[in-house]
């Protein structure tokens, strides 16, 4: 396999399920993003991760947990989410040190009912 | 701090023709410069990066786009466009703080009509 690989691809949960995405990378690469994408709304930065440490939270609520375990994998664990909750989650990697150029994995679609 | 502007958040055109998308940049430091292109449930692509060296860049698809220091900009250009070139396109530019992240646009939805 290569790239960036997301699964699930899509997921629906109830407001009291706990569940977890995950994302894989074969590129190498040292840095692991979650990012937001609501409708009409602009992509929102998560987490980062770089050489498995998390370097930025921008304010996301406790429900989402992410977890680096290792510099090839990121998850993000969900619980107790809200309706509003329900987007597309893009899983990016980069070389912490390089231009900036992030990978995506194709996104796992999210239906908080 | 680093910023990016997208004009116009749906811009439609006609099969063959011109494709235009704007980006203007701010940035407080030599910007390194991104586009790019997301197909309706699916991830982003890279389309082509401005880094270094030649002002204008050539990416994949048959885009194009050129760094304009003195407009602040990097436009995004195809000759032609074609039915497939119907997508979602964020311009980005990298923030070099204490993470090397990228600052994206709020994306330009480009409808191609037969």
């Amino acid at each position: 396999e290569t790239g960036v690989t997301q699964t699930p691809r899509h997921l629906v949960m109830g407001m009291t399920n706990k569940k977890s995405l995950k994302c894989e990378q074969h590129l190498g690469h040292n840095a692991m993003y979650w990012y937001k994408q609501s409708a009409k709304k602009p992509l929102e930065l998560m987490f980062v991760y770089s050489l498995e440490e998390r370097v930025e939270n921008n304010s996301v609520p406790s429900r989402f947990s992410p977890e680096c375990p290792n510099s090839s994998h990121l998850f993000l664990h969900l619980h107790t989410l809200q309706p509003e909750d329900s987007a597309l989650y893009l899983c990016a990697s980069s070389q912490a040190s390089g231009t900036g150029e992030l990978f995506f994995g194709e996104g796992s679609r999210l239906t908080v009912l | 701090a680093q910023s990016v502007t997208q004009l116009g958040s749906h811009v439609s055109v006609s099969e063959g023709a011109l494709v235009l998308l704007r980006c203007n940049y701010s940035s407080s430091v030599p910007p390194y410069l991104f586009w790019y292109v997301q197909y309706p449930n699916q991830g982003l692509q890279l389309l082509l990066k401005y880094t270094t060296g030649a002002t204008l860049v050539k990416g994949i698809n048959g885009f194009e786009a050129e760094f304009k220091k003195s407009e602040t900009s990097f436009h995004l250009t195809k000759p032609s466009a074609h039915m497939s070139d119907a997508a979602e396109y964020f311009c980005a530019v990298s923030d070099f703080g204490a993470t090397n992240k990228l600052i994206f646009g709020t994306g330009t939805l480009l409808a191609v009509q037969p």
